[in-house]
């Protein structure tokens, strides 16, 4: 089946910083999405992307769909002490009601020093 | 985003009983929603597919006998844990495809079995 490398596993940076992960796939997805999940609590949409080479922001983050639809990468500037958590990539080729159907990638923890 | 609700948050049972999870999406109908389940700093794994008005799909591996599942109506999806063993213990979060081709979560279910 399909497996979603995401990288770094962990990080650990000072408030103000930018910070990137990524995400990479041993096969091809029409769909890439990034979450952030909080401890005790389910995962919550930040970026969808539908189109190899699409970029899009929502507020200081931004997310790339690669050209070859095996990668995406997130980007969040200027962080903040609320930007810790967990980050997911998610990836799906599936289309109408099985729009949830998701593999996930292992996650990237944020820690931001004040 | 549209929002699904998921019903406990957490529950304790003793081993050997059964336990009801409900995912509800409460501002659009799904004819489709996906349970997952999550072990401590783990990724989120799909468990299952329910189907509205007829029966669930399962990921390989999965007990269908074990975790069952109904999808009584487009607002609602129950995942019932069957005699119930400390091994099933784990973080159970449902999603739901809604329009835009996004996918959104509960905010889990927290399953401690003694």
């Amino acid at each position: 089946g399909q497996q979603l490398n995401q990288s770094p596993q962990s990080m650990f940076i000072q408030e103000g910083e930018d910070v990137s992960m990524n995400c990479t796939s041993s096969s091809i997805f029409n769909t890439w999405l990034w979450y952030k999940q909080e401890p005790g609590e389910g995962p919550v949409l930040l970026i969808a992307l539908y189109k190899a080479g699409e970029l899009t922001s929502n507020g200081r983050l931004t997310a790339q769909f690669g050209i070859t639809r095996k990668d995406s990468f997130l980007n969040i500037s200027a962080s903040i002490p609320s930007d810790v958590g967990i980050y997911f990539c998610a990836g799906t080729n599936a289309g109408g009601t099985s729009y949830g159907k998701l593999t996930f990638g292992q996650g990237t923890i944020l820690t931001v020093h004040p | 985003g549209a929002v699904v609700s998921q019903h406990p948050s957490w529950v304790i049972c003793k081993s050997g009983t059964s336990v009801k999870i409900e995912c509800r999406s409460l501002d659009f109908q799904a004819t489709t929603m996906f349970w997952y389940r999550q072990f401590p700093k783990q990724s989120l794994m799909l468990m299952a597919t329910s189907n509205e008005g007829s029966k669930a799909t399962y990921e390989q591996g999965v007990e269908k006998d074990k975790f069952l599942i109904n999808h009584a109506s487009l607002t609602l999806s129950t995942l019932t844990v069957t005699s119930a063993h400390p091994e099933d213990s784990s973080f159970y979060i449902c999603s739901a495809p809604s329009g835009g081709r996004k996918a959104f979560f509960g905010q889990g279910t927290r399953l401690t079995v003694v």
